[in-house]
């Protein structure tokens, strides 16, 4: 089964700590994404990869950080420097078809985190 | 710059009947347009997508969209609403003009399905 994995579903995090949340595909597509979705609003870009070993900051970066060290695997560290971490985290991904042009991004089941 | 507007953040229509989401874009180049949908506690779902084909785009679940140009609209309608519509869904802009087609989404539109 191809997809978009996210781990772990839910997420507790005490203030001042540092959380990794994993974020797998078997797509072998290029490129890949982390948003962050809060109530009543559209999803924020945090960052996103188009290829591996290299990423770019999005909307809202701060506090955040990423790697890319294989093409399937993305994951993001919400770091204490963000104050407002509790938010649902969605991960994508999406194949490249011509020089930065990119298909529709799929996503994976999403990340709830809360900072206690 | 590219943007997204859905005119409405709630719907509420009964079981059978038909459903309208709008949604109006703004985009600097020929754009790519999608709806997505969300349940609960779930990731996105792609219902549709527009990428310069036919404007009458049809999707899954008995979904369909009008891209109409002329009005920067890209409306999202289903002839007769199933309980198992009720969800969320997000109108979504990506611009072939942008360095990277980065996604700009919609705040979403709830929708809620009486019986």
């Amino acid at each position: 089964d191809g997809g978009i994995t996210q781990s772990p579903k839910y997420l507790f995090r005490k203030e001042g700590q540092n959380v990794t949340l994993s974020c797998e595909q078997n797509l072998n597509h290029d490129a890949m994404y982390w948003y962050r979705q809060d109530p009543g609003q559209g999803l924020r870009l945090i960052y996103y990869s188009q290829i591996v070993n290299d990423f770019q900051k999005g909307d809202i970066a701060e506090g955040y950080s990423v790697s890319r060290e294989k093409k399937e695997s993305f994951p993001l560290t919400v770091t204490s420097a963000q104050k407002n971490p509790t938010a649902f985290y969605l991960c994508a991904s999406s194949k490249r078809t011509g020089i930065k042009v990119y298909n529709e991004q799929f996503f994976g089941p999403g990340t709830r985190l809360t900072v206690l | 710059a590219q943007s997204v507007t859905q005119l409405d953040s709630h719907v509420s229509v009964s079981e059978g009947t038909p459903v309208l989401l709008r949604c109006n874009y703004s985009s600097s180049y020929s754009p790519s347009l999608f709806w997505y949908v969300q349940h609960p506690n779930k990731g996105l779902q792609l219902l549709l997508k527009y990428t310069s084909a036919a404007t009458l785009v049809k999707g899954i679940n008995g979904f369909e969209a009008e891209f109409k140009k002329s009005e920067t609209s890209f409306h999202l309608t289903k002839p007769s609403a199933h309980m198992s519509d009720a969800a969320e869904y997000f109108c979504v802009v990506s611009d072939r003009g942008d360095n990277f087609n980065k996604f700009y989404f919609g705040s979403g539109t709830k929708l809620n399905v009486k019986p």
